[in-house]
C-alpha cells in the first residue's frame, strides 16, 4: 500500500520570505502522480499544483514549485514570496495512474508572519 | 464558472435522524467523490461513483450510502448519525482516463450531531 509521510505538522514563514514543506512516499509503482492542496481555514481543499512522475521537469505555477525527486520518493513544495493569503493546511497526495483513490498525507500547517 | 457545489454548506442533526448531503457538479466528470475530514485530519475516503459503478471502501461503516442519479448529482445519506460522525464531508470529482485527471473538491458540509 502507499503512505504518504508529511514530517513538519506546523510551520511558519515571514511574509516574503521563502519556505519549503516536506513530503515523502512510498509506492512500489512506476505511474503515478502527486498533488500539493491548500486548505485554508473553513474553506475549500484546492489544487495548488501537480506533477507526473514520468516527466523529470518539476512543476511550477507561479509562485509555487516543487523538487520532485523519483529516485528518493521525495516531493517538496516551496513557496516564494509568502503572502498571507497563503496560511493554510497543505496536504501532499498520492495517485497511482490505474487508481481512482487519492492517498493524502496528515498536512502541514502553515502559519504566515506580517 | 464550471464548479462543484454543495449544499447544505453546514447541516445540523440530531442523534439517530436520517440526513442527507447534496453535491453537484457542472464539470461534467464521470467520478464522482465522497470524503469524510475531521478536524486537523486528512480526508478519508468514504466512496466513489464511477459513472453509475459504485466503488466502497472497506472501511466505510454501513451507515453510510451514496446516491447518483444522475451524472451531475451524487448524495450521500448517513442513516442514523452518531456523535461520531460529526464532521467535515467533502464531495470531489475527477475526469478519469483523461490527461488531467485530478479531483476538485467542493467546499463541503459541516455536520453537527447533537
Amino acid at each position: 500500500a502507499q503512505t504518504v509521510t508529511q514530517s513538519q505538522p506546523e510551520m511558519s514563514v515571514q511574509e516574503a520570505e521563502t519556505v519549503t514543506l516536506s513530503c515523502t512516499y512510498d509506492t512500489s509503482e512506476s505511474d503515478y502522480y502527486l498533488f500539493w492542496y491548500k486548505q485554508p481555514p473553513s474553506r475549500q481543499m484546492i489544487l495548488v499544483i501537480r506533477q507526473e512522475a514520468y516527466k523529470q521537469q518539476n512543476a511550477t505555477e507561479n509562485r509555487f514549485s516543487v523538487n520532485f525527486q523519483k529516485a528518493a520518493k521525495s516531493f517538496s513544495l516551496k513557496i516564494s514570496d509568502s503572502q498571507l493569503g497563503d496560511a493554510a493546511m497543505y496536504f501532499c497526495a498520492y495517485r497511482g495512474a490505474g487508481s481512482y483513490q487519492l492517498t493524502f498525507g496528515k498536512g502541514t500547517k502553515l502559519s504566515v508572519i506580517p | 464558472d464550471a464548479m462543484v457545489i454543495q449544499n447544505p454548506r453546514y447541516q445540523v442533526t440530531q442523534f439517530g435522524k436520517p440526513v442527507t448531503l447534496s453535491c453537484s457538479q457542472t464539470l461534467n466528470h464521470n467520478v464522482m467523490y465522497w470524503y469524510q475530514q475531521k478536524s486537523s485530519q486528512a480526508p478519508k475516503l468514504l466512496f466513489h461513483y464511477y459513472d453509475k459503478d459504485f466503488n466502497n471502501e472497506a472501511d466505510t461503516p454501513d451507515n453510510f450510502q451514496s446516491r447518483r442519479p444522475n451524472t451531475s448529482f451524487c448524495f450521500l445519506d448517513i442513516r442514523s448519525p452518531g456523535l461520531g460522525d460529526a464532521a467535515m464531508y467533502l464531495c470531489a470529482t475527477s475526469r478519469y482516463g483523461s490527461s488531467t485527471d485530478t479531483q476538485y473538491f467542493g467546499p463541503g458540509t459541516r455536520l453537527t450531531v447533537l
